[in-house]
């Protein structure tokens, strides 16, 4: 199985800021990666996929990126909304396998 | 605009058998995607279950893989999770999700349901 590590587990930070979450891959699954955020009691939404592309609907301040074993999730201005947990998920091969998730919240 | 919703017994005793069913609408389940159950055990990560594609392909997490069975019934444009001999540890929210790919074939899980709460009790 590909197990997949985030970083760091959890962030503190304040509204305006830019954050980056970090998340390994066991091994090489190019591009095949995906984020989702997930909010206290709700599902998960995808909010990238591709490893970079932007899901629609889904605000500009959200970018991905990385290849092969790393990849970076990150918002560039931090809003009310976007204090959650993120997920990142590998869809390379079976098993698909999420990393532990990150969670963000307000300094 | 699709939606899944997730249904089924919200209390299952230990070593009985977990159903749950998610009614698709909106959207033909036989006309492509895949369709998936990821769960997430109370104040934990997510873990996918298994996935079935339209061709009836079925793909299972190898840690659940002897006690799950993913089904589609297209007549009630719904599809099913069993999970046998059920323990506390499947305690979790039970989450039904609708996967994709673009036309560079990379993939992804678009659609969710809310998620349904099964505790496994006596």
């Amino acid at each position: 199985d590909i197990q997949l590590t985030q970083s760091p587990s959890f962030l503190s930070a304040s509204v305006g800021d830019r954050v980056t979450i970090t998340c390994r891959a066991s091994q090489g699954i190019t591009t095949y990666l995906a984020w989702y955020q997930q909010k206290p009691g709700k599902a998960p939404k995808l909010l990238i996929y591709a490893a970079s592309t932007l899901q629609s609907g889904v605000p500009s301040r959200f970018s991905g990126s990385g290849s092969g074993t790393e990849f970076t999730l990150t918002i560039s201005s931090l809003q009310p909304e976007d204090f959650a947990t993120y997920y990142c998920q590998q869809l390379n091969s079976y098993p698909l396998t999420f990393g532990q998730g990150t969670r963000l919240e307000i300094k | 605009q699709v939606q899944l919703q997730e249904s089924g017994p919200g209390l299952v005793k230990p070593s009985e058998t977990l159903s749950l069913t998610c009614t698709v609408s909106g959207h033909y389940i036989d006309s492509g995607y895949y369709w998936g159950w990821i769960r997430q055990p109370p104040g934990k990560g997510l873990e996918w279950i298994g996935s079935i594609y339209h061709s009836g392909s079925t793909y299972y997490n190898p840690s659940l893989k002897s006690r799950v069975t993913i089904s589609v019934d297209t007549s009630k444009n719904q599809f099913s999770l069993k999970l046998s001999s059920v323990t506390a540890a499947d305690t979790a929210v039970y989450y039904c999700a609708r996967g994709g790919w673009d036309q560079r074939y990379y993939y992804y899980m678009d659609v969710w349901g809310k998620g349904t709460t099964v505790t496994v009790s006596s």
